[in-house]
């Protein structure tokens, strides 16, 4: 199972708006609802942000949204702020009943 | 609270094996899959695997296959990863994670076990 694709790197000033894409598949992306995404701290453990496409855990910020269109999935992060600087990552179920990573975002606020 | 808390750092020669556990607290334990992700350092996230705590299901990843093992104690609230024939690619940290229901929705994390391959 090949890795989701996600763009190495994006940035943007804080208070603008950024949007992290994830390519996969019709076997996995495309396929179902089960896309999450996790924000990771240097030296930390992940922390869902969103699950199922779109949902937010209880305690997750507003500003982290997500969406689905065919094989992409996408985090949006509104009003980018010094505190988001981090890495981030998609997951998705597969059609093998396993999950794959994306190959992670480094987000930067300028 | 919820709490999952790994064992200790390892420190492995090539070709050993390594068996890393993840006791859970907090919650009822057979309510919730428990899924093994790593991270080599400076590098993404990788899925090992996944048991359902309830039943003792297992699925691995096509790459690991053959390596890896899950398994679980349901007396001891306590989920297991071993893996064989270690190589210095395998060195990374290794988290367990616990599924908050069915779709890959990790919401804690166990704190990470660092594994150090060397000869």
């Amino acid at each position: 199972q090949s890795a989701l694709t996600q763009p190495a790197s994006v940035s943007g000033s804080p208070g603008q708006s950024i949007t992290i894409y994830c390519t996969g598949t019709s076997s996995d992306v495309g396929g179902y609802d089960y896309v999450s995404w996790y924000q990771q701290h240097p030296g930390s453990a992940p922390k869902l942000l969103i699950y199922d496409v779109t949902y937010r855990p209880s305690g997750v910020s507003h500003r982290f949204s997500g969406s689905k269109s065919g094989n992409t999935a996408s985090l949006t992060i509104s009003g980018l702020q010094a505190e988001d600087e981090a890495d981030y990552y998609c997951n998705s179920f597969t059609s093998s009943r396993t999950y794959v990573f994306g190959t992670g975002t480094k987000v930067t606020a300028l | 609270q919820v709490q999952l808390v790994q064992s200790g750092a390892e420190v492995l020669t090539p070709g050993a094996s390594v068996k890393i556990s993840c006791k859970a607290s907090g919650y009822t334990f057979t309510s919730h899959s428990i899924h093994w992700v790593r991270q080599a350092p400076g590098q993404r996230l990788e899925w090992m695997g996944w048991i359902i705590a309830g039943n003792g299901l297992t699925s691995y990843s096509q790459t690991l296959q053959g390596r890896v093992s899950i398994t679980r104690d349901t007396s001891a609230s306590t989920a297991y990863m071993e893996l064989s024939s270690l190589d210095s690619e395998d060195m990374a940290v290794y988290y367990c994670a616990r599924e908050l229901n069915e779709g890959g929705n990790f919401d804690f994390w166990g704190q990470g076990t660092l594994v150090t391959v060397s000869s």
